[in-house]
């Protein structure tokens, strides 16, 4: 089993729409949780932080699921600038040390 | 210059070569890390230096050799490389070596082995 786990996509999905990400994480004793968005060709960057009773952010809401190590990202009212991959992370260590592992990623492409 | 430069943003060697790839972070952050993104491939940690010390080496081959003059620098000296080896090598750095801390990444070095 992969240590976190993404559906590739591509989603394509028009502007407006509600479209919904789900990430999957094998190790039970993971403390942090973020996405990070990467635009083609350029460096990741942090979209949010996830926290146990869930986070909104303007038109993103990160929720967490510890019983089903699960987190999935909502984004309401896509933008033709929200196309990207979106790529889902979580820290290994019970520890919290800075040591990520990153999601292959789940591709976004909204449409007019 | 802000954020996390890196240098150079492109690089073709072929397997003979010794090439570096640099990395400078204008953030004054303690924590540095190397990864390497190829293609269809999640993001693999390579890396990481906390207060100019290595704190992790995931099982990197030794034809990879990072070095951290300070806090501020990162480099990752290459030789003898296989094609494999071509991909997106990428520098970021947060505040401590700690998850709770945002990592900002440069832009990457693509690196083609010929």
């Amino acid at each position: 089993r992969k240590e976190v786990e993404q559906d590739p996509g591509p989603f394509n999905v028009p502007e407006g729409a509600t479209v919904a990400f789900n990430c999957t994480y094998s190790n039970s004793a993971s403390q942090s949780f973020f996405w990070y968005r990467q635009d083609c060709r350029k460096e990741p960057k942090l979209l949010m932080s996830v926290y146990s009773s869930g986070n909104e952010d303007g038109r993103f809401t990160a929720q967490l699921n510890r019983a089903s190590q699960y987190i999935s990202l909502l984004i309401r009212d896509s933008k033709l600038s929200d196309s990207a991959t979106y790529l889902c992370v979580v820290n290994m260590a019970s520890s919290n040390t800075g040591k990520l592992i990153f999601g292959q990623g789940t591709t976004l492409q909204v449409k007019p | 210059e802000t954020g996390v430069t890196q240098t150079p943003r492109h690089l073709v060697m072929g397997m003979t070569n010794k090439k570096s790839l640099k990395c400078e972070q204008h953030l004054g952050h303690n924590a540095m890390y190397w990864y390497k993104q190829s293609a269809k491939k999640p993001l693999e940690l390579m890396f990481v230096y906390s207060l100019e010390e290595r704190v992790e080496n995931n099982s990197v081959p030794s034809r990879f050799s990072p070095e951290c003059p300070n806090s501020s620098h990162l480099f990752l000296h290459l030789h003898t490389l296989q094609p494999e080896d071509s991909a997106l090598y990428l520098c970021a750095s947060s505040q401590y070596w700690d998850s709770s801390y945002e990592q900002y990444f440069g832009p990457g070095t693509r690196l083609t082995v010929t």
